[in-house]
Order: structure tokens, then C-alpha cells, then sequence
């Protein structure tokens, strides 16, 4: 089944405590990106990749880091989290020329 | 200057009726896409339907079909026959540029509006 996989889906850690969200897909996909959700802001990118070892910043990049070290994984790294990275965190791929952003389930984490 | 536009926070409807979902964008790229995505209580993220800025012919997915007025650069989202299940959250999104040596190539997200079916 053609999917993107999150883990955790739920997560509550302590400011300062570092934390990965991995990402993974299926699909053979170039373009993987991670979005942050919060209320009345929609989606909002904060980095994304265009395949192996390239990646670039979103609009909202700062306290976060990523690596395309495989094709199929996009981890994102909160070094040192703080209450303002409580948010819900959407990893998404798809082809370069294709329409469709396949979604992963979302990881909910709240940082206190 | 916000690249998407939803105006509408929130939208009612009922049940059977058609509802008219607008999104407003803003680019230079005359390469771009342009998608709508719902969202349920549940919280997953729902591809509903896709459009190129080069395709002649407005796309249509079922019940779901996107209004591409290009001069006026929207992409209004038509939900005809509305059920109790299209209750959620939609987003219209724009994708631009193409990956061509370092060119940028983002996605941007609309801000979302709330669509309430009554039975």
C-alpha cells in the first residue's frame, strides 16, 4: 500500500529536550516536505526536499533541522524544542511533476 | 502579500445543495498547480482534486470540481450535491516553479475554511 509514515503520532516532551520525527515513503517519491498546523495559520512549510541531499528551507524553518539522507526517509530534528514547536506536524511526498502531495497521518506534539 | 486567499473562515450548507468554496492566488510563475485538500475531524489530510495552469479544461473528481478562472486568479472548489461526510476543513494550495538546477519549487497552504453540512 502506497503510504507516508509518521512516528510518533503523539508525543509530549519537556523544552530543551531533543526529539525526531521520522518520515517515510513508499513511493519512490523526489519531493518530500514537512508542514507545521496550527490553528488560523493552515499549513505552513518548513522544509522540504527535492531528492537526496537537497533541501531547503520553508517559510517558517527556524529551530528545526532536516536530512535527506535516503530517498525515502525525511526525518525532521527539533534540537532543542520549546513551547512555540507545539503544533501538529504533517510529513508530505510526491513525484516533482506530479499534482498529488501524499500526507502522512500527522504527529501531535506538544512541548511544555 | 499572502500567495493564498480564503475568504470564507467558515461555511454552511445544506445537505443536498451544491456550496462554492473560494481561493484566491498570487504568483509570477506562469508554471504553476493549484489543489484542494480536506481535512476531517479526524485530521488526516484528503486529496481531492488537482489543476495545472496550462490545462484548457477546469478538473472535476466526482462530486468535487474546480472553477480555474486564470485572468482572475482563482480556483473556487465546487462541492455539488453535498453529504454530512464533506463536514470538514478545506484548503486550497498552490505549487510553484520547477526543479530546474536550484529554481524554488514550494507549496503553499490557504489559511482553510470550516464547510458545515446541515441535514
Amino acid at each position: 500500500e502506497a503510504q507516508v509514515t509518521q512516528n510518533p503520532r503523539y508525543l509530549i516532551t519537556v523544552t530543551g529536550k531533543k526529539l525526531t520525527v521520522t518520515c517515510s515513503q513508499n513511493m519512490n517519491h523526489e519531493y518530500m516536505s514537512w508542514y507545521r498546523q496550527d490553528p488560523g495559520l493552515g499549513l505552513r512549510q518548513i522544509y522540504y526536499s527535492m531528492n537526496v541531499e537537497v533541501t531547503d528551507k520553508g517559510d517558517v524553518p527556524e529551530g528545526y533541522k532536516v536530512s535527506r539522507k535516503e530517498k525515502r526517509n525525511f526525518p525532521l530534528i527539533l534540537e532543542s524544542p520549546s513551547p512555540n514547536q507545539t503544533s501538529l506536524y504533517f510529513c508530505a511526498s510526491s513525484f516533482i511533476s506530479a499534482g498529488e502531495l501524499f500526507f502522512g497521518e500527522g504527529s501531535r506534539l506538544t512541548v511544555l | 502579500a499572502q500567495k493564498i486567499t480564503q475568504t470564507q473562515p467558515g461555511m454552511f450548507v445544506q445537505e443536498k445543495e451544491a456550496v462554492t468554496l473560494d481561493c484566491t492566488y498570487d504568483t509570477s510563475d506562469p508554471s504553476y498547480g493549484l489543489f484542494w485538500y480536506k481535512q476531517p475531524s479526524s485530521g488526516e489530510m484528503i486529496f481531492l482534486i488537482y489543476q495545472g495552469s496550462y490545462d484548457q479544461q477546469n478538473a472535476t473528481e466526482g462530486r468535487y470540481s474546480l472553477n480555474f478562472q486564470k485572468a482572475r486568479k482563482s480556483a473556487n472548489l465546487v462541492i455539488s450535491a453535498s453529504q454530512l461526510g464533506d463536514s470538514a476543513m478545506y484548503f486550497c494550495a498552490m505549487r510553484e516553479g520547477r526543479y530546474s538546477g536550484g529554481s524554488n519549487y514550494k507549496l503553499t497552504f490557504g489559511k482553510g475554511t470550516l464547510l458545515t453540512v446541515n441535514p
